[in-house]
């Protein structure tokens, strides 16, 4: 595709329930990144992936969150036992070879609203 | 410990008007400095970035000018329009390390 997809656009689950977030990057982009934007709020560094280094997990929240990325191109976010405060908008972005050389593009976000 | 500290967290500006918008970083192996426009619904994009060789990068109504020992850098949105209304994130970042992305300005153009 011609830039980053995530899938689903929208997700409503209930509390306790486990839910996938995916991203697509574009094709050929090495580093990956999740983060996670409440309302009106600012980017949370979650996770981040650059090549075949070992990802930067530094910023997932708790051990209900996790993700992998498959083949050095798709990644799936993991949220295990939903809970209220997992609510927000959910983005992935990809870059060509790494964060600090070139610009990364934002898909345009997964909303996650636990009921 | 913060790497970039992003301020004002929100701004105002009359149409017409300069929005500043300033970002201090602490780790001078940072390289790389860009700007993300984000509008509501959307994820953010890239506006405009800039590499430590230079002080000013202009691109249309936009600017970036950097402060190399000051460890500063700041957007200035020239003659502000109401389809500037967005929030502004800047960045940083270096080699094969994540961007680090500061908390936003919530920038309002009023006519």
């Amino acid at each position: 595709g011609a830039g980053v997809s995530q899938s689903p656009s929208n997700k409503v689950t209930e509390k306790g329930k486990d839910v996938e977030l995916r991203c697509d990057p574009i094709s050929g982009h090495t580093a990956l990144y999740w983060y996670r934007q409440s309302l009106g709020q600012g980017l949370e560094f979650l996770i981040y992936f650059q090549g075949n280094s070992a990802p930067d997990k530094s910023g997932l929240p708790s051990d209900r969150f996790s993700a992998e990325r498959t083949g050095g191109s798709v990644s799936t976010l993991t949220i295990q036992r939903t809970q209220q405060e997992d609510s927000a908008v959910y983005l992935c972005a990809s870059s060509l070879v790494a964060g600090g050389l070139t610009e990364a593009f934002f898909g345009q976000g997964t909303r996650l609203t636990v009921v | 410990q913060q790497q970039v500290k992003q301020s004002p967290q929100s701004l105002i500006v009359q149409k017409g008007g300069i929005s500043i918008i300033n970002c201090a970083y602490e780790n001078t192996a940072f390289d790389y400095f860009p700007w993300y426009q984000q509008f509501p619904g959307k994820g953010p994009a890239l506006l405009i970035a800039i590499r430590p060789d230079v002080s000013e990068k202009k691109e249309g109504r936009f600017t970036i000018s950097f402060n190399k020992s000051a460890k500063q850098f700041s957007l200035h949105i020239m003659d502000s329009q109401p389809g500037d209304s967005a929030t502004y994130f800047c960045a940083v970042g270096f080699g094969n390390e994540k961007l680090t992305f500061g908390t936003g300005t919530r920038l309002t153009i009023i006519p």
